[in-house]
């Protein structure tokens, strides 16, 4: 069966710290990998993906991910985060015609 | 940018009345919708692949008479919560795919039972 696991679920950092997000995967074929952002009172919004090419893919507003095959690892990272950056966000991996969603990780940034 | 649109954005309701909620996609043709049940400080769960021209598919778990999916055209899908209890009170999201396989949400429908 088709699952997704973030294993943070609430991260709390200071400004300008580093972070990473872990996703890991499982899927028996072809899967496309995605992160979403959901910022306090807005829905849903799509931050990057990942089909094919490239593992390390980038995104909006800063933010990259790498797809790890051989870990069925999909992480979201960013150098240095902003206050507006406080949001939740998940992971989620496209079958064949099927989506899965991770738990989510709540991200709170400290000015 | 692609833009689904949901409506309505919130909803009160009588129990034991049923509630329609909407899902378009504006600017492009999305032949898969998908509908996802959010729970409060939780993540979405998905209940269903809506699929134009075709019967929906619904995760395990969720009733299939409870909520009525259709999916009538390229633009357009609708969940219907039959005879609502205050139990089905939740946020409703649904989701777009396109032709780059890219997933775009709607705003999300919050409905409440009383």
């Amino acid at each position: 069966a088709q699952s997704v696991s973030q294993h943070n679920h609430h991260v709390i950092l200071s400004e300008a710290a580093s972070l990473e997000l872990g996703c890991n995967y499982s899927y028996g074929g072809t899967v496309n990998l995605f992160w979403y952002v959901q910022y306090p009172g807005q829905h849903l919004q799509l931050l990057l993906k990942y089909f094919s090419g490239d593992p390390l893919v980038k995104g909006i507003k800063g933010f990259e991910a790498e797809f790890i095959k051989s870990k069925f690892s999909f992480n979201l990272r960013k150098p240095s985060v902003q206050w507006s950056d406080t949001a939740e966000y998940f992971c989620a991996a496209l079958g064949y015609q099927k989506v899965t969603f991770g738990t989510g990780t709540k991200l709170q940034v400290i000015p | 940018g692609a833009v689904v649109s949901q409506h309505p954005s919130w909803v009160i309701c009588k129990s034991g009345t049923s509630v329609k909620i909407e899902c378009r996609s504006l600017d492009f043709q999305a032949t898969t919708m998908f509908w996802y049940r959010q729970f409060p400080k939780q993540s979405l769960m998905l209940m269903a692949t809506s699929n134009e021209g075709s019967k929906a598919t619904y995760e395990q778990g969720v009733e299939k008479d409870k909520f009525l999916i259709n999916h009538a055209s390229l633009t357009l899908s609708t969940l219907t919560v039959t005879s609502a209890h205050p139990e089905d009170s939740s946020f409703y999201i649904c989701s777009a795919r396109d032709g780059a396989n890219v997933l775009t949400f709607g705003a999300g429908s919050r409905l409440t039972v009383l």
